[in-house]
């Protein structure tokens, strides 16, 4: 199974500043990749599917790009609510893999 | 509305066994593609198992074997039937639906296993 590492961990930054976090892949098994943002005591919410798809209901200031082994999601202008966890998953036929997620916190 | 509710978690000695449950309901259940994805205390989002429309199963390697997902569709329902638990085995455990595109798009509020002696 491919690895997924997410960099930075931890991405201190003030509201309307841009945040891009990154997803590296060790091997590219799947062109299948998506980011959920996680908040404290809630569950994960889809944000971006295959690559770069935006899901329903999510802002236009997410966006996703990347294919092959590094994919990236970039927060044009970070609002108060977006500070969160933020994990990305590659799926294949056969399986699912996490990344092991970035904390977007506020400086 | 979507709704996914988890029921089964709860205490359990090393080597016991749980089955969770996740009644459905908001949509048509037999169409979807579902996962169970466990979150342990404090750490990351970590896929346990998928089961398509068919009844097509895929496992974790760290559950295969152990772990065996099914699905009722004439009552809504997804399991997870969990034997040989182990301490690494503790978290909570999320019911998601998948959208058309196979993509986790809804999560239940989650089950709570905890195996411990």
């Amino acid at each position: 199974d491919s690895l997924l590492t997410q960099s930075p961990a931890t991405l201190s930054l003030s509201p309307g500043e841009r945040a891009t976090l990154s997803c590296r892949v060790s091997q590219s098994v799947s062109r299948y990749f998506a980011w959920y943002q996680q908040k404290r005591g809630q569950t994960p919410r889809l944000l971006i599917y295959d690559a770069s798809t935006r899901a329903t209901g999510i802002p236009a200031r997410f966006s996703g790009s990347g294919s092959g082994t590094d994919f990236t999601l970039t927060i044009s202008s970070l609002e108060p609510e977006d500070f969160a966890v933020y994990y990305c998953l590659q799926r294949t036929q056969w399986s699912r893999t996490f990344g092991q997620g970035t904390k977007v916190e506020i400086k | 509305e979507v709704q996914l509710l988890e029921s089964g978690g709860g205490l359990v000695q090393p080597g016991g066994s749980l089955r969770l449950s996740c009644a459905a309901s908001g949509f048509t259940f037999r169409s979807y593609v579902m996962s169970w994805v466990r979150q342990a205390p404090g750490q990351g989002l970590e896929w346990v198992s998928t089961i398509g429309t068919s009844s097509d199963t895929y496992y974790a390697d760290s559950v295969k074997g152990r772990f065996t997902i099914s699905r009722d569709d004439s009552k809504n329902t997804l399991f997870l039937q969990m034997v040989n638990l182990r301490a690494d085995d503790t978290a909570t455990y999320y019911c998601a639906k998948d959208n058309d595109q196979i993509y986790s798009d809804f999560w239940g509020q989650g089950a709570l296993v905890t195996v411990s002696s």
